[in-house]
């Protein structure tokens, strides 16, 4: 079945130790974005990518970045996570047209 | 801008009841999108209802209808004959046609009892 898939579903990494969490498609779908949502709140857009073209959120701190190196997948890449970074984050694609919006199931983060 | 508020932090409701979870929305762009969705504690968003701002009739999906009232500027979600595993977070959001991004309101936390 044609989906999102995030890995990896939960991830535990040290204060301070850069981490990577991908991203992939089977979709086809031209935009992929990255939500970050915290315990009991809304979640939160950090950037999202327009087939090539990197949109960041004005607010997203410098320390998360991201690439997509080709239309399956979307990497997010926190250089060096703070305590505050611990939340769940989200990958999610749609066509332009933004009718259908298909999320991953998430990947976990806790940082010890 | 758009924005998505949803006012009602956290509701129960007895099983085999329906329920109603209120969501106002405001934006200037004649043509959007409205959603639901449903996260449960494992984290994944699913996506539950959609009403589109032209659709003459109000969208419904087996056990959800999404009580579409223009005019207002809201689109309630009713989920009909609970069950225990409805309860989960909900987040009404929108997207509109200058602005694909989904916005998301706060969400409303649903607990049924049985």
């Amino acid at each position: 079945d044609a989906m999102v898939i995030q890995n990896p579903r939960y991830q535990v990494t040290q204060f301070g130790k850069p981490v990577t969490l991908s991203c992939s498609q089977t979709l086809n779908h031209n935009v992929m974005y990255w939500y970050q949502q915290k315990s009991s709140q809304a979640p939160k857009l950090l950037f999202h990518y327009y087939d090539k073209d990197f949109n960041n959120e004005a607010d997203t701190p410098d320390n998360f970045q991201s690439r997509r190196p080709n239309t399956s997948f979307c990497f997010l890449d926190i250089r060096s996570p703070g305590l505050g970074d611990a939340a769940m984050y989200l990958c999610a694609t749609s066509r332009e047209e933004a009718d259908g919006y298909t999320f991953g199931s998430g990947t976990r983060l806790t940082v010890v | 801008a758009q924005k998505i508020t949803q006012t009602q932090p956290g509701m129960f409701v007895q099983e085999k009841e329906a329920v109603t979870l209120d969501c106002t929305y405001d934006t200037s762009d004649p043509s959007y999108g409205l959603f639901w969705y449903k996260q449960p504690s494992s984290g994944e968003m699913i996506f539950l209802i959609y009403q589109g701002s032209y659709d003459q009739q109000n969208a419904t999906e087996g056990r959800y209808s999404l009580n579409f009232q223009k005019a207002r500027k809201s689109a309630n979600l009713v989920i009909s004959a609970s069950q225990l595993g409805d309860s989960a977070m909900y987040f009404c959001a929108m997207t509109s046609s200058n602005d694909y991004k989904l916005s998301f309101g706060a969400g409303t936390t649903v607990t049924v009892r049985a």
